[in-house]
């Protein structure tokens, strides 16, 4: 069964260092989210993406963020000038035909910011 | 403001209970998601609706546009169903997620 798969599983990385979180979508979907999910609390949207470029965002997706499909099947989330609050699990997901359409989650990445 | 309200936040039963997850929104949705969250934290996708009832397997879910709610059913329950349970919305431009029922189901 096809599967979207996150690397990597666990990040570390100093404040004020970038991080790129990489995502490989299911091949055929054509929408691309990233979720983030600080411990203890719910998850949260940050950017939807299609057509090779941001749909939606949220308001905590801010200049600190952009996200890149630099070659087709890879889908990257980039955080710039890391701080401690951007320590939280980042899920990657992608739907099919339509944004409406069941997403299908990576396993995420654990990005810890020290 | 919460946009998705769930309950309970905590659920405990006992091994082939009947189990119900509700979701109350307050916003226009082109969607509505159940989605299951591993202790491991991995998230599955369950359900995605927009009108009516779904079923797959010993899940139901169940969503009243009008009312503006939704609801999860879990017949003969078992200790692997133990997990998070997340309502999420789509709204067309901006996703909403519940803070999740957790349930833990007791051989």
């Amino acid at each position: 069964e096809p599967e979207v798969t996150q690397t990597p599983s666990h990040q570390v990385t100093q404040m004020g260092q970038e991080v790129i979180l990489r995502c490989v979508p299911i091949s055929n979907h054509l929408y691309f989210y990233w979720y983030r999910q600080i411990l203890g609390q719910k998850v949260e949207f940050l950017v939807s993406f299609y057509n090779n470029e941001i749909s939606e965002k949220s308001e905590i997706f801010d200049d600190q963020f952009s996200v890149e499909r630099p070659d087709g099947s890879n889908f990257t989330l980039k955080i710039r000038s890391t701080k401690l609050e951007d320590s939280a699990m980042y899920f990657c997901a992608s739907s099919g035909q339509i944004s409406s359409y069941e997403q299908y989650f990576g396993p995420g990445t654990r990005l810890t910011v020290t | 403001k919460n946009e998705v309200e769930q309950s309970p936040q905590n659920l405990t039963a006992q091994e082939g209970e009947f189990i119900t997850i509700n979701c109350s929104y307050s916003v226009g949705i082109s969607a509505l998601h159940w989605l299951q969250q591993h202790p491991g934290g991995g998230i599955v996708s369950l359900f995605m609706l927009s009108s009516g009832k779904k079923k797959h397997g010993r899940l139901i879910a169940t969503i009243n546009i009008q009312e503006k709610h939704s609801s999860l059913h879990i017949t003969a329950s078992h200790p692997r169903d133990s997990a998070v349970y997340i309502c999420a919305l789509n709204t067309g431009n901006q996703f909403y997620f519940g803070t999740g029922t957790s349930l833990t189901v007791i051989p």
